[in-house]
């Protein structure tokens, strides 16, 4: 079945570091891949995507590319701000299906 | 942009009691919706997949007697959790789809804390 491996968390970085956070996966077929962002009280939003070998997604700064050689996604973005603070969570999507299936979340804290 | 909201936000109940909790999309019609439940630190886990007009489809080890799933109408996707008991404290997500082939249509509500006493 699928599954996704996701860096373990709290992290916690200051203002204007470099992020990354891991992502792996496994699935069968060619999934597509994405990054949903849950701000504290609300729920969660699309971050990024990518659908096939190769492609980056990219949005406000974040980037990551779907690696088949490797099955990641690792998220990453090169200036953090306090307003990054959020969970992070990477998921898959199978081909046909709707469903997704989520990564255990990253708790990310930038501090000023 | 699309929009989907959850009542109530958060509630209580007493153990051996029935809650409902409500899934609405605002600004579009969605013909599948999804119920999550996420437990503190973990990932979100697929429950069931409700499609409108018809049964919902749940997941291995998802008690469809316990967790009775109505999907009425295009845009309200309901979740009862009946004779709810403390192990079921949790907190439920929805997401709605807007019925495209991708799974990058669904948009999510922002969750609802279940505390069983």
């Amino acid at each position: 079945g699928n599954s996704v491996t996701q860096m373990e968390g709290p992290v916690t970085l200051s203002e204007e570091a470099f992020l990354t956070i891991n992502c792996t996966y496994t699935a069968t077929g060619y999934p597509s891949l994405f990054w949903y962002v849950q701000y504290p009280g609300e729920g969660l939003q699309l971050l990024l995507k990518a659908t096939k070998a190769d492609d980056k997604g990219s949005n406000k700064g974040f980037e990551a590319t779907y690696r088949k050689e490797t099955t990641s996604f690792h998220l990453e973005k090169g200036s953090v701000q306090v307003s990054d603070s959020a969970v992070y969570f990477c998921a898959l999507g199978s081909g046909s299906a709707r469903q997704l299936t989520f990564g255990s979340g990253t708790q990310l804290t930038v501090l000023p | 942009g699309a929009v989907v909201s959850q009542h109530p936000s958060w509630v209580i109940c007493k153990s051996g009691t029935s809650v409902k909790i409500e899934c609405r999309s605002l600004d579009f019609q969605a013909t599948t919706m999804f119920w999550y439940r996420q437990f503190p630190k973990q990932s979100l886990m697929l429950m069931a997949t409700s499609n409108e007009g018809s049964k919902a489809t749940y997941e291995q080890g998802v008690e469809k007697d316990k967790f009775l799933i109505n999907h009425a109408s295009l845009t309200l996707s309901t979740l009862t959790v009946t004779s709810a008991h403390p192990e079921d404290s949790s907190f439920y997500i929805c997401s709605a789809d807007r019925g495209s082939s991708r799974a990058d249509t669904q948009y999510f509500g922002p969750g609802t804390r279940l505390t069983v006493l």
